[in-house]
């Protein structure tokens, strides 16, 4: 167990929708990272945020956007669904900006 | 661009060493690192090696690095079938200001059979 907790385990959702994915970093990580891992397109980076900024961006969507809180948790919003966005989404954290990432367990995503 | 690339695939006898082997494409990586992925599981972090060591031991586990050639392996001496899933070697890059994302190999699935 890292310590990084994700929810929901698994959404299933249709085409056109909106669903929210939620990360707890570990106690005391500032940095929370999400990826995006597909069969074709293995495990690529989204986004990176750190005490609440948005540090870098990967390959995300115009129609994917994150945001982490005062807490420290983040939530990335996947809106507009299509059936290639369905895939495992992981969200990663670290104590700061460049430290060890570790894994929380992930959500799997289907659009039907 | 960046790439990491690696094997897709290995099949090993239980008790045998695995290696693992991946090469990457930015010679500024700082640290690169190695996952392992059960089935149904998230990513686990084995190990992780500096840019300026050339080899990294823990328990089964060595790690040696090639800077000049960007090569990295990753040994599991005494292969167990609970060593069963994918492996994936990740460099870590300065990215559009940040200092830490990770790019990953596509992964290599090892298989050991008993």
């Amino acid at each position: 167990d890292s310590g990084v907790t994700q929810t929901p385990k698994h959404l299933i959702t249709a085409t056109g929708q909106r669903v929210t994915l939620r990360c707890s970093p570990r106690s005391g990580d500032l940095s929370v990272y999400w990826y995006q891992q597909s069969l074709d397109q293995g495990l690529q980076f989204l986004i990176q945020y750190y005490n609440g900024e948005e540090r870098a961006k990967g390959n995300i969507l115009e129609r994917f956007s994150a945001q982490q809180f005062p807490d420290l948790h983040s939530e990335l919003n996947l809106s507009s669904l299509e059936l290639g966005d369905s895939a495992l989404y992981f969200c990663a954290s670290s104590p700061g900006d460049g430290d060890t990432q570790y894994f929380g367990p992930g959500t799997r995503l289907t659009v039907l | 661009g960046e790439d990491v690339e690696q094997s897709l695939f290995l099949s090993v006898r239980e008790g045998d060493s695995s290696v693992i082997n991946c090469t990457y494409t930015d010679s500024s990586s700082t640290y690169l690192y190695w996952y392992k992925q059960e089935p149904g599981a998230g990513l686990q972090l084995l190990t992780y090696i500096f840019s300026n060591m050339d080899m990294k031991q823990d328990q089964r586990l060595t790690v040696l690095l090639n800077k000049k050639d960007k090569h990295l392996s990753l040994r599991i001496a005494d292969t167990q079938t609970g060593d069963s899933a994918i492996y994936f070697c990740a460099e870590r890059m300065n990215y559009g200001g940040s200092q830490g994302n990770l790019i990953f190999g596509k992964g290599t699935k090892l298989s050991v059979k008993p």
